[in-house]
């Protein structure tokens, strides 16, 4: 089955500068890879995903870029703010017989220093 | 917006009762699914279900059991809980597969 292994586990950066969290998979036949950031006592929401006939993608101050050959794709986050403190997990699709399951990373929290 | 609700926030059982976790969305989604989620282990799938009455193992299934009998709402089943299985169970829905996964806030449950 698939395999993500996601880097760092803890990541503490100033507000303002960037944060890049980094994910591999093991599984070729994975085609989606989904960000999610979870707030405490709240269930993970989407912030951004890819697909892999795409090698990076956008929005606003969130990026993800995409290397399939490589297995890796990693989330940037530029102008860090006090409300980007979450932990975020990255994931990949796990190919069913009906439909796709996900497997994530194990998460990583990110702390945004004042 | 969507909405996806479960049942209990927080939940106390006995070691050898049976448990059920209720789950309902209101967007006519397809696809439901069901993870624990452990500190320092992420989310783990249990069970998902791409349709009414049919259901697909994920990667933790042993010692659940899912039912969906009606579009709207997947029920996850312990039928004999362990002290193992205290977690935290997120539910999720989508409309595409792959696609955006919808959370509920997650049950908190602790088997003594």
């Amino acid at each position: 089955g698939e395999n993500v292994e996601q880097h760092p586990s803890t990541l503490s950066v100033q507000e303002g500068d960037s944060a890049v969290i980094k994910c591999t998979y093991s599984d070729s036949a994975s085609n989606y890879f989904p960000w999610y950031k979870q707030e405490l006592g709240k269930g993970p929401q989407l912030i951004i995903d890819i697909r892999s006939n795409v090698g990076e993608k956008k929005d606003q101050r969130i990026a993800v870029t995409l290397n399939k050959t490589a297995k890796h794709f990693s989330l940037h986050i530029t102008e860090t703010q006090p409300e980007d403190s979450a932990v975020y997990f990255c994931a990949a699709n796990t190919l069913g017989g009906g439909a796709d399951g996900l497997t994530f990373g194990k998460g990583t929290h990110l702390i945004i220093q004042p | 917006d969507v909405k996806v609700t479960q049942s209990s926030r927080y939940l106390v059982k006995r070691t050898g009762e049976k448990v059920f976790l209720e789950c309902v969305q209101d967007m006519d989604h397809e696809n439901m699914f069901w993870y624990r989620q452990d500190p320092g282990l992420g989310l783990r799938l249990i069970y998902f279900s791409y349709d009414v009455k049919m259901k697909e193992k994920g990667d933790i299934p042993e010692g659940y059991s899912v039912s969906r009998e009606k579009k709207e709402r997947f029920s996850l089943i312990l039928e004999s809980a362990s002290t193992n299985q205290t977690s935290m169970y997120l539910c999720a829905s989508s409309l595409d597969s792959p696609g955006e996964q919808y959370f509920g806030p997650g049950t908190r449950l602790t088997v003594t």
